[in-house]
């Protein structure tokens, strides 16, 4: 079964900290993404990595950043945290191009920013 | 940019009645479409994937339809039960990219 973590399921930070959210996965998929779910917009791609130091922004990379040191683990960097990146943040990853690319999804984290 | 679109946006159905959800999609060019569920406050689980060659796709009480030439999907789920209440999201995938609908929110009454 593939499996993909996230480090926290609820996270309260103050405006202005450094955010860090990791996300680990066991099926060593190349492909890594990062969403954000907020209601009335759905899903949305912040970042994606296809291999390890290798990165591509998404639809709404503003304000993020993110880090793939290793093949399992990518992580979702927010430098100055601010009120309106208060949402839920899914982590998820795939196998590469090929017919049977399916994404497999984590728990979720539940940011709040005050 | 391809827009997803899910209609009806809520449904409420009793127990036992068949649910048909729908998805559409506006540029065709797409190399497979994926149904997730999703409960609450939780993640997305995958319910079924369809290669864009592919016109259906079956998983116990699931059936999914593909008609990649007019843009459309539709999600078949027999004789709902009161467990099949969550949000249900299609998405599409050109290239590495999945956009994703904002879901069909059902409630199976008991």
């Amino acid at each position: 079964d593939v499996k993909v973590t996230q480090s926290s399921r609820y996270l309260v930070k103050r405006t202005g900290e450094k955010v860090f959210l990791e996300c680990v996965q066991d099926m060593d998929h190349e492909n890594m993404f990062w969403y954000r779910q907020d209601p009335g917009l759905g899903l949305r791609l912040i970042y994606f990595s296809y291999d390890v130091k290798m990165k591509e922004k998404g639809d709404i990379p503003e304000g993020y950043s993110v880090s793939r040191e290793k093949k399992e683990r990518f992580s979702l960097i927010l430098e100055s945290a601010s009120t309106n990146q208060t949402s839920m943040y899914l982590c998820a990853s795939s196998f590469p191009r090929g017919s049977s690319y399916e994404q497999y999804f984590g728990p979720g984290t539940r940011l709040t920013v005050t | 940019k391809q827009e997803v679109t899910q209609i009806p946006a809520a449904l409420s159905v009793p127990e036992g009645e068949n649910l048909v959800l729908n998805c559409s999609f506006t540029d065709s060019a797409i190399y497979n479409l994926q149904w997730f569920r999703q409960d609450p406050g939780k993640g997305l689980t995958s319910l079924l994937l369809i290669q864009s060659s592919q016109r259906e796709q079956t998983s116990g009480r699931l059936n999914a339809s593909l008609d990649k030439s007019s843009g459309r999907s539709t999600l078949y789920i027999a004789a709902s039960q009161p467990g099949d209440s969550a949000t249900y999201l299609c998405a599409v995938r050109d290239d590495y990219k999945l956009s994703f609908g904002a879901g069909t929110t059902v409630t199976v009454r008991a």
